[in-house]
């Protein structure tokens, strides 16, 4: 069936330096994607998102990149802080509307000092 | 700016207890969404509700009741508590227009133990 995955289950970096979190998907008529970051006992919130008609978009220390061809989603975090810390998860959204939405199992960025 | 709220926080019941977890938003938003997390499955949907009076199964709806007479709140029953429905519930919710109409906004989640 369709799914979105996550390649790396725990992804450790040290402070300073720059987080790649990667996720592919499967359903090639996923038309909106978003990044998700959930921190120990809270609910998942919002990071970022990105149309299916883009191929980057950035926000305040944060890039998601897009590559349809191998349906492939990565977030990149610049400078990662210790406040980054947290579960990642990518979500995707099929075409044809309707608004819910497949979320990856998630990745576990450990940001070390 | 209350956003989305959920009630309990922590639960602890006993198998065969009827159970009901609240979920409220300010935002009118159209839809709103119950999942539960769990170690290995991610994010699982439960049930989801388009508009007040219209709801719909998710992908592990069974043994789950919901109900939606008012937009602003989503609450969600577990009629005969199973161990098995030991999880953390989170309600979420979305517009139903706009340029990130799909993006979901969730609640802080709810932490039932079913003994």
């Amino acid at each position: 069936g369709e799914s979105v995955g996550l390649h790396l289950p725990t992804l450790s970096v040290q402070e300073g330096d720059n987080s790649i979190i990667n996720c592919a998907y499967s359903n090639s008529a996923s038309d909106y994607f978003i990044w998700y970051k959930q921190e120990s006992g809270k609910g998942p919130q919002f990071i970022i998102d990105i149309r299916s008609n883009m191929d980057k978009r950035q926000g305040q220390r944060v890039t998601v990149l897009l590559n349809k061809t191998v349906k492939h989603l990565s977030l990149q975090i610049a400078a990662t802080q210790p406040g980054d810390s947290a579960v990642y998860f990518c979500a995707e959204t099929p075409g044809g509307g309707g608004n819910k939405l497949t979320f990856g199992t998630g990745t576990q960025l450990k940001v070390e000092l | 700016d209350a956003g989305i709220t959920q009630s309990p926080r922590y639960k602890i019941t006993e198998t065969g207890r009827q159970v009901t977890l609240m979920c409220h938003q300010t935002w009118s938003h159209s839809y709103m969404f119950w999942y539960r997390q769990d170690l290995g499955h991610g994010l699982r949907l439960i049930y989801y509700s388009a508009a007040a009076d219209i709801t719909d199964k998710g992908e592990v709806p069974d043994g789950y009741v919901v109900s939606r007479s008012k937009t602003e709140n989503f609450p969600l029953t577990l009629e005969s508590a199973t161990r098995s429905q030991t999880s953390v519930y989170f309600c979420a919710s979305s517009d139903h227009f706009g340029l990130a109409k799909e993006t979901q906004y969730f609640g802080p989640g709810t932490r039932l133990l079913v003994l």
